[in-house]
């Protein structure tokens, strides 16, 4: 069925680098949400991105939804050690249409910031 | 406003027991999910409810029942518990529509021995 794809699984760097994480779709998307899991915790909702070529930002993260709308990605600048967590894409109507309510998510992007 | 809410936190079962997980949500969603996590598997969608009375089977609904009786609260039940079934479970909810947000409780730790 319609999954959405997310890459890398994971991501190490130095605090002060910059990280981005890529969810990409085989079919369109009517719009795609991205949420947060700090380690121990539940995911968190940070965004939802609708319209095509969309970019929104929330201090250092800035996230993106292709032309297409079949992909998207998050960007953090200057990463800190309160990024730490793993980041999901959520695709909230499962593409196609037939299954609405369902809300399928990415397999996520685990990072860890050394400092 | 104390958003979802899941029983147990934790809970350790014998192979072949059954449990019922209970979530409950304050604040009138229509939508309601259960999902499960494991390492290197991000969330995978066992069930969902679009309304009180109604369910769907998501990604991996193999050995889960649920009910959605009431429309604050949605029951995952194991009939009977297999160490496959060890995992995180989340339940979440969101209003009805696309563009809503989902909300999440804070999980339910289970260990099948």
């Amino acid at each position: 069925g319609q999954q959405v794809m997310q890459i890398p699984q994971y991501q190490h760097v130095q605090e002060g680098e910059d990280f981005t994480t890529y969810c990409n779709s085989s079919t369109t998307l009517s719009n795609i949400q991205w949420y947060k899991q700090r380690p121990g915790g539940h995911p968190v909702f940070l965004i939802q991105l609708v319209k095509s070529g969309e970019v929104k930002k929330q201090k250092r993260l800035t996230f993106q939804f292709g032309e297409a709308k079949k992909n998207s990605s998050l960007h953090i600048t200057a990463t800190q050690t309160t990024d730490v967590g793993t980041y999901f894409c959520a695709d909230p109507l499962n593409a196609g249409g037939t299954s609405y309510g369902k809300l399928t998510f990415g397999q996520g992007t685990i990072l860890t910031v050394h400092p | 406003n104390a958003g979802v809410t899941q029983t147990p936190k934790f809970r350790v079962l014998k192979t072949g027991q059954s449990m019922t997980l209970l979530c409950a949500q304050d604040m009138n969603h229509e939508y309601m999910y259960w999902y499960r996590q494991d390492p290197g598997m991000g969330l995978r969608l066992i069930h969902y409810s679009v309304g009180e009375g109604t369910t769907a089977k998501g990604e991996v609904p193999d050995g889960y029942n649920v009910s959605r009786l009431k429309k604050q609260n949605f029951l995952l039940g194991l009939e009977s518990a297999a160490p496959s079934q060890t995992s995180v479970y989340f339940c979440a909810s969101k209003k009805k529509g696309t563009e809503t947000e989902a909300f999440f409780g804070q999980g339910t730790r289970l260990t099948v021995v």
